[in-house]
């Protein structure tokens, strides 16, 4: 099993509608990642969260890491087609000097 | 800079067989990874690295050898190829893990095992 876990696995969304793509652990998470993938290329960081309760925002993608630090999402406002690829968190859980990797979220954006 | 450099960017192998893919970064960085993305399963963490003379396994190490000599280089090994090592491998590095430190990856190899 893996040490995280991103729901849904999959998404489709109409263009214009907003979407959120959750991140959990049953640890605390230290450095949570946001990562972008468009299929068959390289992964795109999007932003970096480390401190309980912290947001940020890039365009119309927010993230955010809750008080206890076990769970981060990812909200994506008025989605948009170049929205459209694998979203991935990645984590140092509990201060290990290792970083992985939830399974992803494929989303897809209908016109 | 040129970043995170990764080669082959694709590659086919018979059962078996062994390679090396190579990766090399130029930004001083001590921390490096391996990982290996197949569908539906994210990225799983290979092996990584905190500095020279420094590797771990990470989540799936089995039938991988890796190797820190330099701090720019980490090479991932594949002694006998199995068709299950099929898969994208990315490597990364950063200035550290745990800290404010954007993970840099490279741009993947696609490696088929026949």
């Amino acid at each position: 099993s893996q040490e995280l876990e991103q729901s849904p696995q999959s998404l489709i969304v109409q263009e214009g509608k907003n979407l959120t793509i959750n991140c959990t652990s049953s640890k605390t998470l230290y450095g949570l990642y946001w990562y972008k993938q468009k299929y068959g290329e390289g992964l795109i960081f999007l932003m970096m969260l480390q401190k309980g309760g912290e947001e940020k925002s890039h365009e119309k993608i927010t993230a955010k890491l809750d008080e206890k630090k076990q769970q981060s999402s990812l909200h994506i406002t008025a989605s948009q087609p170049s929205h459209a690829g694998i979203y991935l968190c990645g984590a140092s859980i509990q201060g290990a000097q290792k970083l992985v990797f939830g399974q992803g979220t494929r989303l897809t954006i209908n016109p | 800079n040129a970043g995170v450099t990764q080669t082959p960017k694709f590659q086919v192998l018979k059962t078996g067989q062994s390679m090396t893919l190579q990766c090399a970064q130029d930004m001083n960085h001590e921390y490096m990874s391996w990982y290996r993305q197949d569908p539906g399963m994210g990225l799983r963490l290979i092996h990584y690295s905190v500095g020279a003379g420094i590797t771990d396994q990470g989540e799936v190490p089995n039938g991988y050898n890796v190797s820190r000599s330099t701090t720019e280089d980490f090479p991932l090994r594949l002694l006998s190829a199995a068709p299950s090592q099929t898969s994208v491998y990315f490597c990364a590095s950063s200035y550290s893990v745990g800290l404010a430190n954007e993970q840099f990856f490279g741009p993947g190899t696609r490696l088929t095992v026949l």
